[in-house]
């Protein structure tokens, strides 16, 4: 089956500790996106990356870091310099900017810092 | 900077009525896009609309691409427990190349059997 996976669902760290998120698409899409959700708001993008070994900051990019050295995996680097890292974080993908702006996104991994 | 306005911020019925709900900008979109998030997982892609006026459904979801390009309208018919979610409307922000989306605070949907 094609689709977006993210591991793991649950992720408990100690505050100071760097944790990576895994996210992975077999959609054979170029585009791929990183976004966090808190309680009852919107999505709110991190990180996003276009095309293998590119990737941009989105609107709350500080302490946190990614990598794109293959098509199909976007990895996401939470640091301790993230001040609130407690959050749900959605990874998503999309074909080809501007030829289709939809997204379809994993589970999501739901990362709680203590 | 671009803002999606959702409303009603939540509302609570009974298995089948009828739910309508919107989402408004400043802006003009060429895209709109639905989704629907249930409890602890990721938004679920409903409709996507590309052209002014355009109204497309999906079962019993209907949604329209309002003609002045600044709003968008989702409904869902005959309403049923399952439907019960988060519906967040999105649209392209920043340059059009980016793929970048904005996205809604959301509509929480409560349905009552």
């Amino acid at each position: 089956d094609g689709g977006i996976t993210q591991s793991p669902k649950y992720l408990f760290r100690k505050e100071g500790q760097n944790v990576t998120l895994s996210c992975e698409q077999n959609l054979n899409h170029d585009a791929m996106y990183w976004y966090r959700q808190d309680p009852g708001q919107g999505l709110r993008l991190i990180y996003y990356s276009q095309i293998v070994n590119d990737f941009q900051k989105g609107d709350i990019a500080e302490g946190y870091s990614v990598s794109r050295e293959k098509k199909e995996s976007f990895p996401l680097t939470v640091t301790s310099a993230q001040k609130n890292p407690t959050a749900f974080y959605l990874c998503a993908s999309s074909p080809t900017p501007p030829d289709s702006y939809e997204q379809y996104f994993g589970p999501g991994t739901r990362l709680t810092v203590t | 900077g671009q803002q999606l306005n959702q409303s009603p911020q939540s509302m609570f019925i009974q298995e089948g009525e009828d739910v309508s709900m919107n989402c408004t900008s400043s802006s003009i979109f060429n895209t709109w896009l639905w989704y629907k998030q249930d409890p602890g997982e990721g938004p679920v892609l409903l409709i996507a609309l590309y052209k002014a006026g355009e109204l497309t459904s999906n079962g019993r979801l209907t949604a329209q691409f309002g003609i002045t390009r600044k709003d968008s309208f989702l409904n869902i018919s005959a309403s049923i427990p399952s439907d019960v979610g988060i519906y967040f409307c999105a649209g392209p922000t920043g340059s059009s190349n980016t793929g970048k989306l904005i996205f809604g605070q959301g509509t929480t949907l409560q349905v009552k059997p």
